[in-house]
C-alpha cells in the first residue's frame, strides 16, 4: 500500500548483528500492528502500538511508535537464524481496526 | 483447533473454472475477515464479516468475488470465472471483539492462507 511504506525491502544479516525495520505512515494512524510471516505459512503476531511514544518489547524485538503516530520501528538484537522471515506492518487507520493496511513486508535473512 | 484454519491450502485452476476457498476461524472469534496476497506484497483487505453478518465489502475487486459466513463461524470465499490475476494466497483471521478506552484492541489470528493459482 502507498499509504504506508516499509524500509528495506530485504535485509541480511549476520547472525548476532541488530538490525531495525521502519515502517512510515503518510497519515495518522490510530493503530499500528507487527506481523511475522514465514513462506506458506500466516501471518503471526507480534505487537499492536496505539500511543504515541509507545514502546514494547519481547524477547528481543522492541518496536515503538513515534509521537505523532505516523513512523514505527521494529528492532531486533542479536539476530538469530529462528528471526528470519518475512515482517508486516499493519495499519489501522479508521480506529475499529476491521481493516488493516499492509505495507509490502521485509525479507530478513539471517546467516548463520 | 486452537487455530484458524483454511482449505484447501492449494488450488489449482483452469481459467473460467469456480473455486470456493473455506476458513474456520477460532471458535467463539466474532469477526473474520479475508486478505488477499500477491506474490512479494503485504496482504490486501477483501472483506469483514461481525457474526453472519458482512459489514465491509469494499475491497472484493470484482462482483466475480463472493463471500458469506451463514451460521456466524465458517465463512467461504467464492471467486467465480477465475481469472489469470485472481492468482494469489488468500488468507482469513479472526478476532474476538474487545472494548478498551475509546480503542477497539483487535488482534487478528491468521490461517495459514489458500495458495490460488489460475493457468
Amino acid at each position: 500500500s502507498q499509504e504506508l511504506e516499509q524500509s528495506p525491502q530485504s535485509l541480511i544479516v549476520q547472525e548476532g548483528k541488530n538490525l531495525t525495520i521502519n515502517c512510515t505512515s503518510s497519515k495518522t494512524l490510530y493503530g499500528l500492528y507487527w506481523y511475522k510471516q514465514k513462506y506458506g505459512e500466516g501471518l503471526i503476531f507480534l505487537m499492536m502500538l496505539q500511543k504515541g511514544g509507545e514502546e514494547k518489547s519481547h524477547e528481543k524485538i522492541t518496536a515503538k511508535l513515534d509521537e505523532k503516530k505516523q513512523q514505527s520501528s521494529l528492532h531486533i538484537t542479536a539476530s538469530q537464524p529462528s528471526h528470519a522471515g518475512i515482517y508486516l506492518c499493519g495499519a489501522d487507520f479508521s480506529g475499529s481496526a476491521r481493516q488493516l493496511t499492509f505495507g509490502s513486508g521485509t525479507q530478513l535473512t539471517v546467516l548463520p | 483447533g486452537a487455530g484458524v484454519s483454511q482449505s484447501p491450502r492449494y488450488k489449482v485452476a483452469k481459467r473460467g473454472q469456480d473455486v470456493a476457498l473455506r476458513c474456520d476461524p477460532i471458535s467463539g472469534h466474532v469477526s473474520l475477515f479475508w486478505y488477499q496476497q500477491a506474490l512479494g506484497q503485504g496482504p490486501e483487505f477483501l472483506t469483514y464479516f461481525q457474526n453472519e453478518a458482512q459489514l465491509d465489502k469494499s475491497g472484493l475487486p470484482s462482483d466475480r468475488f463472493f463471500a458469506e459466513r451463514p451460521e456466524g463461524s465458517v465463512s467461504t470465499l467464492k471467486i467465480q470465472r477465475t481469472q489469470q490475476e485472481d492468482s494469489a494466497v488468500y488468507l482469513c483471521a479472526s478476532s474476538l471483539e474487545t472494548g478498551r478506552s475509546q480503542f477497539i484492541y483487535n488482534e487478528q489470528f491468521f490461517g495459514p492462507g489458500t495458495r490460488l493459482t489460475v493457468l
